[in-house]
């Protein structure tokens, strides 16, 4: 079964500064998504970015980038120029490429973003 | 983009009576509804994958008897908690699958509180 942790509980950073945010996967498929998922205290999930692992660039969405190393089976998140806004409990998930597409999520890293 | 609508967003019943809660897909075709449980300051825990027009698959340890889900069409799944008691409160979350592996969307939540 695949495995997806998140080592880090607890984040904080600077309004401003830049922000990593760790997460590692244990799978045995080659074919296989990877997301980074924001939840705010309104609890709506949000998709902030994701990752094909058949793709050897790093994806990017605006301040948000992945650093995916595949042979490492690592995935980590990282925030550029931190806004209040981007407080949130934030999620890594994994969804096999085969026909079961459920996500597995990790037990996420709750960010503070101080002013 | 594709929208799933979850209702009641709260709601409290008392232990012993059943509590229906609906997700519909706005804008697009939904073959699969995932529905997950999510406690405070936790993770999100898959609980069962419906596929339009046949039986849900639920995860390990989750009460089919107890949790009903229903996927009669391609725009609405249905989770039932039945007997609800106060263990049963919890965070219920639907999520569709919009494409193969890339896209995934939640609906709002509902927050379940059993007295």
């Amino acid at each position: 079964a695949q495995t997806v942790t998140q080592s880090q509980p607890e984040m904080s950073v600077q309004e401003a500064e830049t922000v990593t945010l760790s997460c590692t996967y244990d799978t045995s498929e080659s074919d296989y998504y990877l997301f980074w998922y924001k939840q705010p205290p309104s609890r709506q999930m949000i998709l902030v970015i994701r990752q094909e692992a058949y793709k050897q660039q790093n994806a990017t969405e605006n301040r948000f980038s992945v650093n995916f190393q595949k042979a490492a089976k690592s995935f980590s998140l990282k925030i550029s120029d931190s806004q209040l806004g981007d407080a949130a409990m934030y999620f890594c998930a994994y969804s096999s490429g085969g026909s079961n597409y459920k996500l597995t999520f990790g037990k996420g890293t709750l960010l503070t973003v101080n002013p | 983009g594709a929208v799933v609508s979850q209702h009641p967003s709260w709601v409290i019943c008392k232990s012993g009576t059943s509590v229906k809660i609906e997700c519909r897909s706005l804008d697009f075709q939904a073959t699969t509804m995932f529905w997950y449980r999510q406690f405070p300051k936790q993770s999100l825990m898959l609980m069962a994958t419906s596929n339009e027009g046949s039986k849900a698959t639920y995860e390990q340890g989750v009460e089919k008897d107890k949790f009903l889900i229903n996927h009669a069409s391609l725009t609405l799944s249905t989770l039932t908690v039945t007997s609800a008691h106060p263990e049963d409160s919890s965070f219920y979350i639907c999520s569709a699958r919009v494409q193969q592996g890339s896209g995934y969307t939640f609906g709002s939540g509902t927050r379940l509180t059993v007295v």
